[in-house]
């Protein structure tokens, strides 16, 4: 019944050491997104597709780049993870017809520790 | 642009009581969808209750409901006969034509029911 799943849950990287978090869906949503939430924060929207195309939040760090290379599957990478990049990142998706269809569908969400 | 304004950090309640969360929203757009989302400690993000700009009529699933007054931009969550496992994260969240659908999100109120 898992429809966004991300993997994985818990990772722990060392400063400044690529790191690769993966997303992937079973909704067939056109649209997929990457946030990063704090602690205690409202999810800050990194970046999103629709379709193949890719939208960039004008203040995502040049550290983090993102992949989709097809509907299902879409990759969040951090070049060089500091200290600051420790959060909980979340992927959704959604279709955009509109109303309800609006809807963001989340994965568990990996939660990145920087050592 | 949109915005979600979220006003109450924290909220206590007691078991079997009703709490309200308070949510307002600011948009140009005549059309836009109202979420709210659920966030337990473990951070996946689970869906509650939708509103429609168009509905006329208050969103209702279970124990939520939602307290539409499009004249004032409120979108209040209101959660009936409080449960311990009520406790958690609450986020209100709309999408919108001009925001090209993206949710964009308030910045949370905690809840905590007490026993």
């Amino acid at each position: 019944d898992a429809m966004v799943i991300q993997n994985p849950r818990y990772q722990v990287t060392q400063f400044g050491k690529p790191v690769t978090l993966s997303c992937s869906q079973t909704l067939n949503h056109n649209v997929m997104y990457w946030y990063q939430q704090k602690s205690s924060q409202a999810p800050k929207l990194l970046f999103h597709y629709y379709d193949k195309d890719f939208n960039n939040e004008a203040d995502t760090p040049d550290n983090f780049q993102s992949r989709r290379p097809n509907t299902s599957f879409c990759f969040l990478d951090i070049r060089s993870p500091g200290l600051g990049d420790a959060a909980m990142y979340l992927c959704a998706t959604s279709r955009a017809d509109g109303g309800r269809d609006t809807e963001a569908f989340f994965g568990q969400g990996t939660r990145l520790t920087v050592v | 642009a949109q915005k979600i304004t979220q006003t109450q950090p924290g909220m206590f309640v007691q078991e079997k009581e009703a709490v309200t969360l308070d949510c307002t929203y600011d948009t140009s757009d005549q059309s836009y969808g109202l979420f709210w989302y659920k966030q337990p400690s473990s951070g996946e993000m689970i869906f509650l209750i939708y509103q429609g700009s168009y509905d006329e009529q208050n969103a209702t699933e279970g124990r939520y409901s939602l307290n539409f007054q499009k004249a004032r931009k409120s979108a209040n969550l209101v959660i009936s006969a409080s449960q311990l496992g009520d406790s958690a994260m609450y986020f209100c969240a709309m999408t919108s034509t001009g925001g090209s659908y993206i949710p964009t999100f308030g910045r949370g109120t905690s809840l905590i029911v007490h026993p």
